[in-house]
């Protein structure tokens, strides 16, 4: 099994910072198959980034995604206030498909 | 709009039976395979079991594997999960998630509300 390893387990900002998830994996994932979900207290996740790198619809853009092999960043750019949220990525290259144990994102 | 609504969430004693339903709309259901994820509570996303478009392949996690059936009603647009033999472990909401594609490799584009299903005595 793919073990995903998310870093820092709480990110303490203030809104316009930037904020700068990790998210590595116990083996190489073939063909950047990493994506990032969003989740909000008693909501479902939302999916941010798909292929490592790849925005899904209507995210704005100040979310980006890099990495490949076994390290993957997500990067907010300027911090708004509805991005204060729980963050995991999500490995579906290997089976079984695995969820990092999420990175909390919180207001400083 | 793609919309996925879960029901069938309660309260069941360890041992007991219940069984999950997603009725999915705004998309062409038969097109995509089709997932149960868990998330404990307070914990994190646990994939649970998927099956492909035209219903010929199903996958499970290794703790369900045995206890939790996965189907789907293409002509109802409709998944379900049939889970028995539930143990505390088990308590969760489970959410219904729409892959990107009828076939791996995929990933989660859409999820639903949850349903949470509590085991306990």
């Amino acid at each position: 099994e793919t073990v995903l390893t998310q870093s820092p387990g709480t990110l303490s900002l203030s809104p316009g910072e930037r904020a700068t998830l990790t998210c590595r994996a116990s083996q190489s994932l073939s063909s950047k198959y990493l994506a990032w979900y969003q989740q909000k207290p008693g909501q479902a996740p939302r999916l941010l980034i798909y292929g490592a790198s790849s925005r899904a619809t209507g995210v704005p853009d100040r979310f980006s995604g890099s990495g490949s092999g076994t390290d993957f960043t997500l990067t907010i750019s300027r911090l708004e206030p509805e991005d204060f949220a729980l963050y995991y990525c999500h490995q579906y290259g290997a089976s079984p498909r695995t969820f990092g144990q999420g990175t909390k994102v919180e207001i400083k | 709009e793609v919309q996925l609504l879960e029901s069938g969430g309660g309260l069941i004693q360890p041992g007991g039976s219940l069984r999950l339903s997603c009725v999915a709309s705004g998309f062409t259901f038969s097109g995509y395979a089709m997932s149960w994820v868990r998330q404990a509570p307070g914990r994190g996303l646990e994939w649970v079991s998927t099956m492909t478009d035209n219903g010929r392949s199903t996958y499970y996690a290794d703790s369900v594997k045995g206890r939790f059936t996965i189907s789907r009603d293409n002509s109802e647009n409709t998944l379900s999960l049939q889970m028995n033999s539930l143990r505390a472990e088990d308590t969760a909401t489970y959410y219904c998630a729409k892959a990107s594609s009828g076939s791996r490799p995929y990933y989660f584009d859409c999820w639903g509300q949850g349903t949470l299903v509590t085991v306990s005595s």
